[in-house]
């Protein structure tokens, strides 16, 4: 089964600062990875994904994400912190071509972003 | 295109009582996915559905239950409540299986 980890509940940067959500991942097959990201009482946004392709993908407000294989790593980063990125940030992972329990997306814990001005 | 709507968005219950979360995916989209956002146990799957059939279902108990109707509006209901549901209740929609899920913004519930 497939598993992830984020490294650190909380992370807490200056604006302008560089952001670096790390993320870890466990799976028998190369997975798809997301990172979806929650402002409070709200619901799950796409920030980006990666399928197959070029390992660094890019997404909304300026965020990117890099897959490495060798490290089972999908760390989330963003040159310059800007306040409205403070969220709550998941990492995802999700077998692709499977069913049953292997369908679902599979979270991390989700990290809690907190920029100071 | 409009996204993932739910209804209702908060909702107040007592032990015992039973509760019904409707979900209207993305237009156009044929699979629904539900999902339980709890501050202990976070994001955990709960089903899937596709063409009004069950796919996938989590490691959840049978009093957690749902359809899925002929225009893809999904629905679930959670019989005899317990303290423990009280959780944030996502639906997510995809065009097949296979595709990215989009999240609605959820239906919180409190079971007092």
């Amino acid at each position: 089964a497939q598993s992830v980890t984020q490294l650190g509940s909380h992370v807490s940067v200056s604006e302008g600062a560089l952001v670096l959500l790390r993320c870890n991942y466990s799976s028998s097959v190369p997975p798809y990875l997301f990172w979806y990201v929650q402002y409070p009482n709200q619901g799950l946004q796409l920030l980006l994904k990666y399928t197959t392709g070029a390992t660094l993908v890019k997404g909304i407000n300026g965020f990117e994400a890099e897959f490495k294989k060798s490290e089972t790593s999908f760390h989330l980063t963003k040159p310059s912190a800007h306040m409205s990125d403070a969220a709550e940030y998941f990492c995802a992972v999700r077998i692709p071509n499977s069913g049953g329990s292997n369908y679902k997306l599979t979270f991390g814990k989700g990290t809690l972003l907190t920029v100071n001005p | 295109k409009a996204g993932v709507t739910q209804t209702p968005r908060y909702l107040i219950k007592t032990r015992g009582q039973q509760v019904t979360l409707s979900c209207s995916p993305i237009s156009g989209h044929r699979s629904v996915s539900w999902y339980q956002q709890t501050p202990g146990q976070g994001l955990q799957f709960l089903f899937e559905y596709f063409s009004e059939t069950q796919r996938n279902k989590g490691n959840f108990p049978g009093r957690f239950s749902g359809r899925q109707f002929s225009n893809s509006r999904s629905e679930m209901n959670v019989s005899t409540l317990e303290l423990g549901d009280s959780a944030l209740y996502l639906c997510a929609s995809s065009l097949d299986f296979q595709e990215t899920q989009y999240f609605g913004p959820g239906t919180r519930l409190l079971v007092l």
